[in-house]
């Protein structure tokens, strides 16, 4: 499957605290994105890091990226109950026709 | 940033029938794309719809099952045809503008139920 994997499968935590989520992908990217869905339906754009950045941050997320592990982190700080979703994240690989694959996933219950 | 409008938003159909889903943009847009995400699962491509030709199916899904259409940049269609169970899901309809804006933007899904 050309499917990254994420983990934690799921998250649950106390608000205020933060959360991190982790995300490995297999190919070579142009860009790794980060979206949010709540209860299943559309998903929400959230943060692009591209494949020449290491991190980036907006408002309470910071992103990373190590291109040599294939890997991101999304960490969320001082969360809230509102941040309950599910997260995903998603490549657009340097080889094949353009495209985006997503992660397994991350659900995050943060409880209040 | 484009907002995409997609219907029906559900339905719950019949073993053997076809269930046309609409996409429409609110600005035109080079890419579009259709997913699938099963219940508790994570979102798998089926196929970029291109405007003028045919579509590019992903491994696993073929253009007689799920035929897609797309006239022009703002719109398309996904076909589910000759419906069995195992295709209840949600399809999501996306987009962006390669080159200008690589965010992607989604419909709210319609959520299909096949009995």
């Amino acid at each position: 499957s050309q499917q990254g994997e994420e983990d934690p499968q799921a998250l649950s935590i106390q608000e205020g605290e933060n959360a991190t989520m982790n995300c490995s992908y297999k190919t070579s990217i142009n860009n790794l994105q980060w979206y949010r869905q709540n209860s299943g339906r559309g998903l929400v754009h959230l943060i692009l890091i591209r494949s020449n950045e290491r991190e980036k941050h907006s408002g309470r997320l910071r992103v990373t990226l190590d291109t040599s592990k294939k890997s991101s982190s999304l960490l969320i700080t001082a969360s809230r109950a509102a941040d309950t979703a599910s997260y995903f994240c998603a490549t657009e690989s340097t080889s094949g026709t353009y495209k985006y694959i997503f992660g397994t996933g991350t659900r995050l219950k943060v409880l209040a | 940033s484009a907002v995409i409008s997609q219907k029906p938003s559900r339905d719950i159909c019949q073993r053997g029938t076809s269930l046309t889903i609409q996409c429409q943009v609110d600005s035109q847009v080079t890419m579009m794309f259709w997913y699938r995400q099963q219940p508790g699962q994570s979102l798998t491509l089926i196929a970029t719809a291109n405007q003028g030709s045919e579509a590019t199916y992903e491994s696993g899904f073929v253009i007689d099952k799920f035929p897609i259409s797309r006239p022009n940049l703002t719109f398309s269609t996904l076909t589910v045809s000759n419906m069995s169970p195992e295709d209840s899901s949600i399809y999501l309809c996306s987009a962006n503008d390669r080159g200008l804006n690589e965010k992607l933007f989604f419909g709210s899904g319609t959520q299909l139920s096949v009995l």
